[in-house]
């Protein structure tokens, strides 16, 4: 079956840097892309980028565009998520999500379980 | 804000059916196809809804969905107390970001 599993838990200071893992099982890692989600506490849904775990290729969301990086290890069908110059806005819990839309779309089929990352000083 | 507009909640008794809106633009919603996604409390989103109107395997024909022009709307009959969650719509931006609606909290009352 599908699986995304992720890192645990991080609290990480203002100016930091913190990076997400994915490990994906289940299905053929380089067939799909990897789209990266959060939410901040008590609100909603926010897309920040995708990544093809074919050729690596990339799209970030416009605002975070700069302090992201996302890449995979189809050695190990993994996929991570680094966000730099943390802000005490960027609090939320980070999903992974396995994208089938190519890139140009929205169609996230599976989910990790989330990642709380804090932000505090 | 979102630039996909939700209501932020919305309620029936068990048994109704209930709709929930999400409306956007020609960049998104009117050229691009609309999802929708349940979160149950305290879990990871789950696709519902795909391509304006398909179920993926697995989730009950209680749930639909349609489009028309800049709009969408996510349909549950048959209302359950289980039903109860936030509810999201997304859709591709022209802009190439994807965008997610506000949510939409439903209450089984």
């Amino acid at each position: 079956q599908v699986q995304l599993v992720q890192s645990g838990a991080e609290v990480k200071k203002p100016g930091a840097s913190v990076k997400v893992s994915c490990k994906a099982s289940g299905y053929t890692f380089t067939s799909y892309g990897i789209s990266w989600v959060r939410q901040a506490p008590g609100q909603g849904l926010e897309w920040m980028g995708w990544i093809s775990a074919y050729n690596g290729n990339t799209n970030y969301a416009q605002k975070l565009q700069g302090r992201v990086t996302m890449t995979t290890d189809t050695s190990t069908s993994t996929a991570y998520m680094e966000l730099r110059s943390l802000r005490s806005d960027d609090t939320a819990v980070y999903y992974c999500a396995r994208d089938d839309s190519s890139g140009f779309g929205v169609t996230l089929d599976y989910w990790g379980q989330g990642t709380l990352v804090t932000v505090s000083s | 804000q979102s630039v996909l507009t939700q209501p932020p909640s919305a309620s029936g008794t068990p048994g109704q059916r209930v709709t929930i809106s999400c409306s956007g633009s020609s960049s998104n919603i009117g050229s691009n196809t609309v999802n929708w996604y349940q979160q149950l409390p305290g879990t990871a989103p789950k696709l519902l809804i795909y391509s304006n109107n398909q179920r993926p395997s697995g989730v009950p024909d209680r749930f639909s969905g349609s489009k028309s022009g800049t709009s969408a709307s996510l349909a549950i009959s048959g209302l359950q107390s289980e039903d109860e969650a936030d509810y999201y719509c997304a859709a591709w931006d022209d802009s190439l970001n994807a965008l997610f609606g506000g949510g939409t909290k439903l209450t089984v009352l």
